[in-house]
């Protein structure tokens, strides 16, 4: 079964404008963490923000923010003021409870038009 | 800032070869991983290592692959017998211990291509 969902492949934003990356996870481990990584062309992978599933508030992380609905199994992050360096793919993961395996969604292309 | 670093950057191999991928995680860190990522598609995780001995693999971690950890630095992926197919980016991840800990930090990965 798939973990972590990402259903939008590729998104587009105008620059200085707000985005939204979805994921929705499935867990049935009570504690969990879920994060989010970006990876540009060149190929690393930077890690943007963490919630842990137990986190009552939302984590914020500069411009970056995740809302994070328990209920719902989602995850999604936000970016605030997209900027031209934004352009890259995005993956939601999510680490299980023993922290032994983290499993990562197909990911989301982002491009940030000018 | 402490980084995990990875080598080499880039390593071509003939089919059938052994290649071993090398990662110096980060200091203070005591799990480690492995993952691989196809070219265009999404990252698979391969093993974690904590304690001198592997906590998970996935099912991609068959009888070809294995890790080391030979000295207290260095962290190794062994392929034994290199497949078209190995042909990927492999990326070494630590943390540190405890459940509650955050993010993983990623090495710059390794590309590897089998010809």
């Amino acid at each position: 079964a798939q973990k972590i969902t990402q259903t939008q492949p590729g998104m587009f934003v105008q620059e200085k404008e707000a985005v939204t990356l979805d994921c929705t996870y499935d867990t049935s481990d009570p504690s969990y963490g879920l994060f989010w990584y970006k990876q540009p062309s060149s190929g690393e992978m930077i890690f943007l923000i963490y919630q842990g599933s137990y986190d009552q508030q939302n984590a914020t992380e500069g411009r970056y923010s995740l809302n994070f609905q328990k209920a719902r199994k989602s995850a999604n992050l936000v970016i605030s003021a997209s900027q031209l360096g934004d352009s890259a793919m995005y993956f939601c993961a999510m680490r299980d409870q023993a922290g032994n395996q983290f499993y990562f969604g197909t990911g989301t292309s982002l491009t940030v038009i000018p | 800032e402490p980084e995990v670093t990875q080598t080499p950057s880039h390593q071509v191999t003939q089919m059938g070869q052994e290649v071993i991928l090398r990662c110096v995680p980060i200091s203070n860190h005591l799990y480690f991983y492995w993952y691989r990522q196809i070219l265009g598609q999404k990252v698979e995780f391969l093993v974690s290592f904590y304690n001198n001995e592997i906590s998970e693999k996935s099912e991609i971690f068959d009888d070809q692959f294995s890790v080391e950890r030979p000295d207290g630095s260095n962290f190794t992926l062994k392929i034994r017998s290199t497949k078209l197919e190995d042909s990927a980016m492999y990326f070494c991840a630590s943390r540190q211990p405890g459940q509650g800990a955050g993010e993983q930090y990623f090495g710059p990965g390794t590309r590897l291509t089998v010809t």
